[in-house]
């Protein structure tokens, strides 16, 4: 079985271009993460998807990010305008219906910003 | 202070001896508790959970949960080079809260 699929797996971009990134979770899965990974911050929780409706927006940094989930296959994670600080890797992570265990997380995305 | 804390390492130990990793976490509500590898420039991966104070073992890992003290570790036994990663502590309260991480280097 396929496991996340994130696309693209590098983009460089530069400040104020609008980045959009991708995730197809896990088919059956139906809660999805978005996760910024940075050597200052760690591992941050952006926002997370229930039933394709989001639940906790809360990690999201400004209005500048934003996130959509469509359908149970697809998300998007879009930053308009960016900025040399949001270059990080940002992780998709899904769990399947009533599991509480594992966060299958997909390759990352790596983002540089200019 | 942060919400979940870890030692800062890096840890290095020789291979074969006993890896010891240390995570705290403020939230008293916190139900669930997970140990995921990072191997540079990969995405973590979940190597251990535990739910209920005691130990839990899975192989050469044992996942050590003391609600009271608010404390989880993870020990590694017989450490291999293989083991050199970043393990990252997570705890759930709703939503999951990582560590910062702690990277370990396993010595030939």
């Amino acid at each position: 079985d396929a496991g996340v699929i994130q696309s693209p797996r590098h983009e460089v971009t530069e400040m104020g271009q609008e980045v959009t990134l991708r995730c197809k979770p896990i088919s059956g899965h139906n809660s999805l993460f978005w996760y910024r990974q940075t050597m200052m911050r760690g591992l941050e929780l952006l926002i997370y998807f229930n039933n394709n409706v989001p639940i906790d927006d809360s990690g999201m940094p400004e209005d500048r990010f934003s996130a959509k989930m469509p359908n149970a296959s697809f998300s998007t994670l879009k930053i308009q305008p960016s900025e040399p600080r949001d270059s990080a890797v940002y992780f998709c992570a899904s769990i399947p219906p009533g599991i509480v265990d594992e966060q299958f997380f997909g390759p990352g995305t790596r983002l540089t910003v200019l | 202070q942060k919400e979940v804390e870890q030692n800062s390492g890096p840890l290095s130990v020789p291979e074969g001896a006993i890896a010891s990793l240390n995570c705290t976490y403020s939230d008293r509500g916190s139900q669930s508790f997970f140990w995921y590898r990072q191997y540079s420039g990969k995405s973590p991966e979940l190597i251990m959970s535990i739910y209920s104070n005691g130990d839990k073992e899975d192989g050469r890992f044992t996942a050590q949960l003391n609600k009271a003290s608010q404390y989880v570790s993870l020990l590694i036994r017989d450490s291999q080079p293989s083991d050199s990663a970043t393990y990252l502590c997570a705890v759930r309260a709703g939503k999951s809260t990582f560590g910062d991480g702690t990277t370990l280097t396993v010595k030939p």
